[in-house]
């Protein structure tokens, strides 16, 4: 069975810091997803990465995946109040299958 | 741009009722998912279909059924609803290819009272 965990959950970080977010999955992938979803809101994706080394940014956000390692990051860099929500990565194993979802890292970014 | 509606936003109903939740995409996606999300539990899938009239079981089916007539479409039936069934549903999308991603709609919360 696949499980995808992140770490940490909670993250309280103060504006203009830099932190990563860790996703770690237990079986082989090449697909990893990052999705972000706002208090009250659904999800929208932010990045989709589909090779061993893929990197993609996006204005403060930067995720890369590492498949031999099982391991994908979210960097955030000089940290904004406007990031603060929760980050979801999620994982499929077969083509066109269900994602398998980590639990959510909650970011808060204080001013 | 890929659209994901769902038929209420907030919905209120009663123990007992039958409750339907509509999902609608406008992509020709073959794939579509329900989940139920509630605060400390993340996203959890209930049902998902891979095809017209094709639907599996997800993680937490007990006390839900989908139907899938058309392929933009796929309902959610609360057969009767009860109170531990209040929660946020979602529905998603995506084809059915390698690497593609999964698009959510709005949300529906819904109360049991």
């Amino acid at each position: 069975e696949l499980k995808v965990e992140q770490n940490p959950l909670f993250l309280s970080m103060q504006e203009g810091k830099n932190y990563t977010i860790y996703c770690n999955y237990s079986t082989t992938s090449d697909r990893l997803y990052w999705y972000r979803q706002d208090p009250g809101k659904s999800l929208e994706s932010l990045f989709v990465l589909l090779s061993n080394g893929a990197v993609k940014q996006e204005g403060r956000l930067m995720a890369s995946l590492d498949t031999k390692a099982r391991l994908s990051t979210l960097h955030i860099t000089a940290a904004v109040h406007d990031l603060s929500a929760t980050y979801f990565c999620a994982v499929d194993v077969a083509s066109g299958s269900r994602l398998t979802f980590g639990e959510g890292t909650q970011l808060t970014v204080n001013p | 741009d890929v659209k994901v509606t769902q038929s209420s936003r907030y919905l209120v109903k009663r123990t007992g009722e039958k409750v339907f939740l509509e999902c609608v995409q406008d992509m020709d996606h073959e794939n579509m998912f329900w989940y139920r999300q509630d605060p400390g539990l993340g996203l959890r899938l209930i049902y998902f279909s891979y095809d017209v009239k094709m639907k599996e079981k997800g993680d937490i089916p007990e006390g839900y059924s989908v139907s899938r007539e058309k392929k933009e479409r796929f309902s959610l039936i609360l057969e009767s609803a009860s109170t531990n069934q209040t929660s946020m549903y979602l529905c998603a999308s995506r084809y059915s290819g390698a690497g593609y991603e999964q698009y959510f709609g709005p949300g529906t919360r819904l109360t049991v009272t």
